[in-house]
C-alpha cells in the first residue's frame, strides 16, 4: 500500500522565493496534518484538516504560510516569501480520524532557504 | 556563539538488553497517547498507543505504561536490537484530532 506521499523530497531556494510543498494522504484517511521539524523546536504542528476543512491553524507561524486541501487526496503548504529561518523538514501526516488518531507520516520535505 | 536547541535525552543500551524510554506529559485532560519511532531521514512511525482508561498495553517486543497520577508514560523495548536505534517520541492528544509531540529521546544500541 502506498503511504503518505510528499514532494519534493528536497528543496533548495533563495530567500524571497515562493515554495510549495505537496502531500497526498493515504486513501480513505479523513484527517491531514502538516508538521515542521527543527533542531531548535522539535516537531511542531502547523495546521490540520478534517474532511478537507482546516480545523486548527494556530501553529502556522505567520501570514507567509498558507495551506490548502482542495480535495481528499491532495494538500499543499505554501511559503511566500520564504526566509532562511523557514529551513526545516516539513512533514505531512494523515489519519483515519475520529477515535483512530495514530498518524501516518510521509518522508518529509527537507527545505533549505539560502 | 553558543549553540541553542533541544537537548534530547539519550539512552545507550547493549544489544539484547531491555530499554525503557520515559516521557512526561503536561495535560491531565489528555486521553490518548502514542509512541513514535523516527529513524534518520524518515518520518515518525507509529509504534504503539494507549488510551487513558488503560495503564498498560503490550505489543510485539514493546510495552507502554501509563501513570496518570504523575502524568508519566514509558516505552519498554524487550531484547533491544541495533534496528531499534532511533529517536523516540511520545505524543498526547489534548484536543480532538490534535497530537502534541514531546522532544524525543535518542536510543543508541551498541552491538
Amino acid at each position: 500500500d502506498a503511504g503518505v506521499i510528499q514532494s519534493p523530497r528536497h528543496e533548495v531556494t533563495e530567500m524571497g522565493q515562493e515554495v510549495t510543498l505537496r502531500c497526498k494522504p493515504i486513501s480513505g484517511h479523513n484527517s491531514l496534518f502538516w508538521y515542521r521539524q527543527t533542531m531548535m523546536r522539535g516537531l511542531e504542528l502547523l495546521i490540520y484538516f478534517n474532511n478537507n476543512v482546516p480545523i486548527d491553524d494556530s501553529g502556522m507561524p505567520e501570514d507567509r504560510f498558507s495551506a490548502k486541501m482542495p480535495n481528499a487526496s491532495f494538500s499543499t503548504l505554501k511559503i511566500q516569501p520564504s526566509e532562511p529561518r523557514d529551513s526545516a523538514v516539513y512533514f505531512c501526516a494523515s489519519s483515519l480520524g475520529g477515535s483512530v488518531e495514530k498518524l501516518f507520516f510521509g518522508s518529509g520535505t527537507q527545505l533549505s532557504v539560502l | 556563539g553558543e549553540s541553542v536547541g533541544l537537548h534530547l535525552p539519550t539512552l545507550s543500551v547493549q544489544e539484547g538488553d531491555n530499554s525503557i524510554i520515559n516521557c512526561a506529559y503536561s495535560n491531565s485532560a489528555s486521553d490518548y497517547f502514542i509512541w513514535y519511532k523516527q529513524e534518520s531521514g524518515k518520518g515518525p512511525q507509529f509504534i504503539i498507543d494507549i488510551r487513558s482508561n488503560m495503564d498498560k498495553r503490550q505489543g510485539q517486543r514493546v510495552t507502554v505504561l501509563l501513570n496518570k497520577t504523575v502524568k508519566h508514560l514509558s516505552l519498554q523495548i524487550a531484547a533491544t536490537q541495533p534496528g531499534d536505534s532511533a529517536v523516540y517520541f511520545c505524543a498526547e492528544r489534548t484536543n480532538a484530532g490534535k497530537s502534541t509531540f514531546g522532544d524525543g529521546t535518542t536510543l543508541t544500541v551498541k552491538p
